[in-house]
């Protein structure tokens, strides 16, 4: 089966920059995602990683090492607006399997 | 405008009485997939669907069924709901083939079974 761990709660200033990690085991592993949840809300995409290494888009970064079945999320010039839970999700033939999830605090 | 459509949003029901939360995306995705999210847990995926008439089980499929009869429609069914099934369901579609892998999320179904 496979199996992600991420931390389950980080904080972090505004302005700020954080990085959410992730570790996973799988077997047939595709690609690592990552999706923001705000309370109350759906879940949404950010980023895909299918070869190591940093994938940018804006303010979010992602990046993969299959070597290591590692990836971590990093957020910069963090916002009040990026508070909210994290999760990182692997593909593994057709099956998905996703983390518990980092819930992010930006506090002033 | 893209979208996944889940009803109902909102459905408390009794130990027993079958129930079909349905899930409708109209971006021509080949792969469909429900979840339950739990606090603690995250998403867990309980059935996934390649495509029309391919079915497959996920993590947590008991108690559940599904049907992809047509490549939008993607029903999730609880045959006879007990209390452990209260939970926020989620519906998800992707293009099969698409480089990001990118699953586009419905709005959520939160069920409450006494």
């Amino acid at each position: 089966g496979q199996s992600l761990e991420q931390p389950s709660e980080v904080t972090a200033v505004e302005g700020a920059i954080v990085q959410i990690n992730c570790t996973y085991q799988t077997s047939g592993f595709y690609g690592l995602s990552w999706y923001q949840q705000h309370d109350g809300g759906a879940p949404t995409f950010l980023s895909y990683n299918a070869l190591d290494g940093l994938e940018e888009t804006g303010r979010f970064s992602s990046f993969l090492s299959r070597s290591d079945s590692y990836g971590y999320l990093l957020l910069q010039e963090l916002q009040m607006k990026d508070s909210a839970s994290y999760f990182c999700a692997v593909k593994s033939y057709q099956k998905v399997t996703f983390g518990i999830g980092t819930k992010l605090q930006v506090i002033p | 405008e893209a979208q996944v459509t889940q009803n109902p949003r909102y459905l408390i029901t009794v130990t027993g009485k079958k129930l079909t939360v349905t899930c409708s995306q109209n971006m021509n995705h080949e792969y469909m997939s429900w979840y339950r999210q739990d606090p603690g847990l995250g998403l867990r995926q309980i059935y996934y669907s390649m495509n029309v008439e391919v079915t497959d089980k996920g993590d947590v499929p008991e108690g559940y069924k599904v049907s992809r009869k047509e490549k939008r429609n993607f029903p999730l069914i609880l045959e006879s709901p007990s209390p452990n099934q209260t939970s926020l369901y989620f519906c998800a579609s992707s293009l099969e083939q698409g480089a990001s892998n990118e699953q586009f999320f419905g709005p959520g179904t939160r069920l409450t079974v006494l």
